[in-house]
């Protein structure tokens, strides 16, 4: 099974600043990739998504990710973070030949007014 | 569109006693549905893959007997923690597999708070 590994556990910054959150994984077939967020109390909803094309997807919020195969990886940015940018983001993994998403262990943005 | 709705949104229940968390697709239908399982400040760790009209498939180390998956419509799956203990204290969420254009998107519901006293 594939695995997912988020570097950073818990940012804190200011706003305005520059926000990137890395993503790898270890499956070596074709995969799609994901990019969910987590507000504090409510559900999980996705940012972004990568399942082919132009590796650089752009998403809502003003979030966008590269995503680079010979890296097996799938990094999350945005230029300028917001106050309500505050929240627990995951990467998740899925293989093209299969339904399951497999989650990394998520990192929780904070962002300072 | 694409809203999946869990009910109960969190429930306590006694040590012993069994817990139905119902998870529904309110403006499409889902033949799979998946059951995630999230501990405080933790990752969602999938517990069974709920497919409409036969088994579910659980993953590796959860146990059938336990946690009961139904998947009687295109629309609802159920979750049923039987004989609860503490340690079964969580948050259950639960996605609905559905079109998003040319490609299929899972879909996830508010989640379940339970707590076994």
């Amino acid at each position: 099974a594939q695995s997912v590994s988020q570097h950073n556990h818990h940012v804190i910054l200011s706003e305005a600043a520059s926000l990137e959150l890395g993503c790898n994984y270890s499956y070596g077939g074709t995969v799609n990739l994901f990019w969910y967020v987590q507000y504090p109390g409510q559900h999980l909803q996705l940012l972004l998504k990568y399942f082919s094309g132009d590796p650089l997807v752009k998403g809502i919020k003003g979030f966008e990710a590269e995503f680079i195969k010979s890296k097996f990886s799938f990094n999350l940015r945005k230029p300028s973070v917001q106050w309500s940018d505050t929240a627990e983001y995951f990467c998740a993994v899925k293989r093209t030949d299969d339904y399951k998403l497999s989650f990394g262990a998520g990192t929780t943005v904070t962002v300072r007014a | 569109g694409a809203v999946v709705s869990q009910h109960p949104s969190w429930v306590i229940c006694k040590s012993g006693t069994s817990v139905k968390i119902e998870c529904r697709s309110l403006d499409f239908q889902a033949t799979t549905m998946f059951w995630y399982r999230q501990f405080p400040k933790q990752s969602l760790m999938l517990m069974a893959t709920s497919n409409e009209g036969s088994k579910a498939t659980y993953e590796q180390g959860v146990e059938k007997d336990k946690f009961l998956i139904n998947h009687a419509s295109l629309t609802l799956s159920t979750l049923t923690v039987t004989s609860a203990h503490p340690e079964d204290s969580s948050f259950y969420i639960c996605s609905a597999r559905g079109l998003a254009g040319a490609t299929y998107e899972q879909y996830f519901g508010p989640g379940t708070r339970l707590t076994v006293t």
